[in-house]
This record gives C-alpha cells, sequence and structure tokens, in this order.
C-alpha cells in the first residue's frame, strides 16, 4: 500500500537557521504530493503541492521539489522564524485521487 | 469566508458511551471528508463523502462508527460504543472536488477521550 515517511523530531532551530525536514513516499504510479502545517491550536493548513515529477511547490518561503527518482519530496526553507515552529506533515494522494495518506508529522521548534 | 465548522471542540465520556461529532464543511465543496489522528500521528482517513454518497468507507470500523451526510451539506460522525482506543483527534476537512487534487481545507478538529 501508499505510505509516507517523514524523518522524526521533534527538530529544533535558532532563528535564522536553514531547514529540512525529509519526505519519501512509497506508492504506485504517480502521486501528488503536500506538505500541511498545524501551528499550536490550529487545524491543518495546506503550505505546498506539487502534483507531477520535477514540478517544485513553494509557500510562505517554503519549498519542496518533487523527485521521482528518489521518491522524496523534502521540505527546505532558507531562514526560519519563530513564527515557522508547528507541526509538518507529507501526505500523497494517489494517482487515482481517491487515497490520501499522511506522515507522521515532525514537529519543528525555532528558538529566538 | 468561514472555514470548516466542528462541534464540538472538546469531549470527555466514559467508555461504552456513545458520541457524536457534527462537521459543516466549506460552502459549496462537494466532498468532505472525516479522519481519525492519534497522538504522534497523522491523520488517517475514516470516510470520503462525494455530496450525500459515502464514496469511500474501507477505513471504517463499521461495528461502532457510523456517519451520515443527508442532504450533502452538513456531517455527522458517531461512535457507539466508544472504547478507550477511540481517543484521537476526529477531523473533518472539505474540498470543492472538481479534480482529485483539489486543497482540503480542515476544520479545528473534536478531542475525545474515553475514560
Amino acid at each position: 500500500g501508499n505510505s509516507v515517511t517523514q524523518m522524526e523530531g521533534p527538530v529544533t532551530l535558532s532563528e535564522e537557521a536553514f531547514l529540512t525536514i525529509n519526505c519519501t513516499y512509497t506508492a504506485t504510479g504517480y502521486p501528488s504530493l503536500f506538505w500541511y502545517v498545524q501551528y499550536p491550536g490550529e487545524g491543518l493548513q495546506l503550505l505546498l503541492k506539487a502534483t507531477k515529477a520535477d514540478d517544485k511547490g513553494s509557500n510562505k518561503g517554503f519549498e519542496a521539489t518533487y523527485r521521482k527518482e528518489t521518491t522524496s519530496f523534502h521540505l527546505e526553507k532558507g531562514s526560519v522564524q519563530v513564527s515557522d515552529s508547528a507541526v509538518y506533515f507529507c501526505a500523497l494522494l494517489d494517482n487515482y485521487g481517491q487515497n490520501f495518506v499522511f506522515g507522521p508529522g515532525t514537529r519543528l521548534s525555532v528558538l529566538p | 469566508e468561514a472555514g470548516v465548522v466542528q462541534s464540538p471542540r472538546y469531549k470527555i465520556i466514559e467508555k461504552k458511551q456513545p458520541v457524536a461529532f457534527w462537521c459543516n464543511p466549506i460552502s459549496g465543496h462537494n466532498t468532505l471528508y472525516w479522519y481519525r489522528q492519534n497522538l504522534g500521528q497523522g491523520p488517517e482517513l475514516l470516510i470520503r463523502y462525494e455530496n450525500e454518497e459515502a464514496v469511500d468507507d474501507s477505513q471504517l470500523p463499521k461495528d461502532r462508527f457510523s456517519a451520515e451526510r443527508l442532504k450533502g451539506v452538513d456531517s455527522t460522525l458517531k461512535i457507539q460504543p466508544a472504547e478507550l482506543g477511540d481517543s484521537a483527534v476526529y477531523l473533518c476537512a472539505s474540498s470543492l472536488g472538481r479534480v482529485s487534487t483539489d486543497t482540503q481545507y480542515f476544520g479545528p478538529g473534536t478531542r475525545l477521550t474515553v475514560l
């Protein structure tokens, strides 16, 4: 079956540090890939997505590139802020558009 | 525009009691999802509706869980009877449903504690 694996957290960084959260997936065909973010006390929000290989999703300074050869969709940000502290979920939607699978989430804490 | 509304936000019950959660999706969204999120894990799909039809309920434990979306708008998820292992956050999400990759918008969730 389809699955998503994320790097274990928590990840603790200082403000302005470079962020990478690794995400790899297992799926048949050509899934769409997503990053969702959950800020403290809030619901999940879509951060970015990519629907085909080599696409780059970007939003709020975050980027992720759909790498089919490595089945990865790593999240990156060049300079994190305290306000980026949240839990980040990688997810995939299978190419039939019917099966949405989330990873376990990675908690990020950014210290001033 | 109002987001996905869920109620209640918190619920504490004793095991073997029934419980129900309500969700009102974003206006005009045809697709509605119910997820369960256990502590420290990602959401897991329970059921997906296209309008009033449940098109994917393969992960719904049908012996104790039921859901309905009678008029294709709001939805109710019920557990009867609840077990200790049902303690989790129950999330509702909706999307336009035009294409499969339409963005899902999530509600704040209902945190259920079963004692």
